[in-house]
């Protein structure tokens, strides 16, 4: 069955360094996610991408933030100047239309 | 705006036991989606059910179960004769309205603990 994947797994990066985190959707899935989670919080939505184009972002999703499709079948997620706030699982997730969405296993991002 | 609600921040019981994880949710929409994702200790997000607003069948799945119940707004799910595997972070979690790109929006989240 296919699934969705996501690199690296667990990346640690130093405050102020920009960090691109990928993810392969499923191939014929037309809408791409991205979500957070803080360490022991729920799973917050960061930002929807269909039609290679941002349709809906969250409060969280500022300037730091960025999605790009850049050939057709990887789906990034960049933080240009991380902050340690932003430790915490990054989960990409894809569906073919109305239902349910595909979670990749996610990266743990570690900011220092 | 939506909203979901999981009251139980965390449960513990003995295997063997049946448990009973609440969800209650809020919309405006008619139209609306309910899931209940796991997350064992490894971190993933795993898939168990996922529940349109015009159905309002429970559902059985081996030792799982669920109940949705528009009246109350309530999709709740039962674990069966519980085992130590079962411990997780257990995630309800609603789709709202038919524009492309729709969020999930996800609860609190359930500690379940299973006890030998």
């Amino acid at each position: 069955e296919p699934e969705v994947t996501q690199t690296p797994s667990h990346q640690v990066t130093q405050m102020g360094q920009e960090v691109i985190l990928r993810c392969v959707p499923i191939s014929n899935h037309l809408y791409f996610y991205w979500y957070r989670q803080i360490l022991g919080q729920k799973v917050e939505f960061l930002v929807s991408f269909y039609n290679n184009e941002i349709s809906e972002k969250s409060e969280i999703f500022d300037d730091q933030f960025s999605v790009e499709r850049p050939d057709g079948s990887n789906f990034t997620l960049k933080i240009r100047s991380t902050k340690l706030e932003d430790s915490a699982m990054y989960f990409c997730a894809s569906l073919p239309g109305r239902r349910e969405q595909y979670f990749g296993p996610g990266t743990r991002l570690t900011v220092t | 705006a939506q909203k979901v609600t999981q009251a139980q921040t965390e449960i513990s019981v003995v295997e063997k036991e049946d448990v009973t994880l609440d969800c209650v949710y809020e919309t405006r929409d008619t139209t609306y989606y309910l899931f209940w994702y796991k997350q064992p200790p490894s971190g993933e997000l795993v898939f168990l059910i996922r529940r349109n607003s015009f159905d309002e069948q429970n559902e059985i799945s081996g030792r799982y179960s669920w109940n949705f119940q528009k009246s109350t707004s309530s999709f709740n799910f039962t674990i069966t004769a519980s085992q130590v595997v079962d411990s997780a972070v257990y995630f309800c979690a609603q789709l709202t309205g038919e524009t492309s790109g729709s969020r999930l929006t996800f609860g609190e989240g359930t500690q379940l603990t299973v006890n030998p």
